[in-house]
């Protein structure tokens, strides 16, 4: 099946710094997807972004499709934008239509 | 307000009990899944429908069993034979199954006791 790897697993920064989280995925994908799970769990969606550029506020992502890789821009951090976040995504094979995978995550830290 | 609602939020099972955890959504999505997060993990797919009175085994299936009546309702129960039912249960949601984007509910924590 697909491989979903994200780097790095862990990430430190102080408040207002920018950062840069990567997907790579092993095989071409009809469904890409950012989430932000808060600390009671909840995952929150971010992007849907199967290929090409997003922007909302701060956060902003890109998919290169035809590369297998996607990354999730963080600026100007705030102590909130602290959890995980999962890259997850889709392929159609057999029967299906392509549910989604999840990688291992990004945990961030926000110190203030 | 449209959404997903999982409950009970927290439920704690003792060995050899079956458990069923609700899952109910109003946004008319036809597609719906359950995913297991362990701790420091990500999601892994136990089943998915992609509409009424159909549904398929994903990933980790073994010891879930799952019903889809409705189409707003997709109940998991989690049997006496999943070995390790401890865990954080997701469910989601899309228009229709794969390729469209997915929304999670707040998640029900089991703990076996």
């Amino acid at each position: 099946g697909i491989q979903v790897e994200q780097s790095p697993p862990d990430l430190i920064l102080q408040e207002g710094a920018n950062s840069t989280l990567r997907c790579n995925f092993s095989d071409s994908v009809n469904n890409l997807q950012w989430f932000h799970q808060n600390p009671w769990g909840q995952l929150i969606n971010l992007f849907y972004i199967p290929s090409g550029t997003k922007q909302n506020g701060r956060l902003s992502a890109t998919t290169v499709a035809t590369e297998r890789y996607s990354l999730l821009y963080i600026s100007s951090s705030q102590t909130t934008d602290s959890g995980v976040y999962f890259c997850a995504v889709g392929r159609r094979y057999g029967g299906s239509q392509g549910n989604l995978i999840f990688g291992k995550g990004t945990k961030l830290s926000v110190k203030p | 307000d449209g959404g997903i609602t999982q409950s009970p939020k927290y439920l704690f099972r003792k060995e050899g009990q079956n458990v069923t955890l609700s899952c109910e959504q109003n946004l008319n999505h036809d597609a719906m899944y359950w995913y297991r997060q362990d701790p420091g993990q990500g999601l892994r797919l136990i089943y998915y429908s992609q509409i009424v009175n159909d549904f398929q085994k994903g990933d980790i299936a073994e010891g879930y069993s799952v019903s889809r009546e409705k189409k707003e309702s997709f109940p998991l129960t989690v049997t006496s034979a999943q070995k390790n039912p401890t865990a954080f249960y997701l469910c989601a949601s899309s228009i229709r199954e794969g390729g469209t984007e997915a929304f999670f509910g707040q998640g029900t924590r089991l703990t076996v006791v």
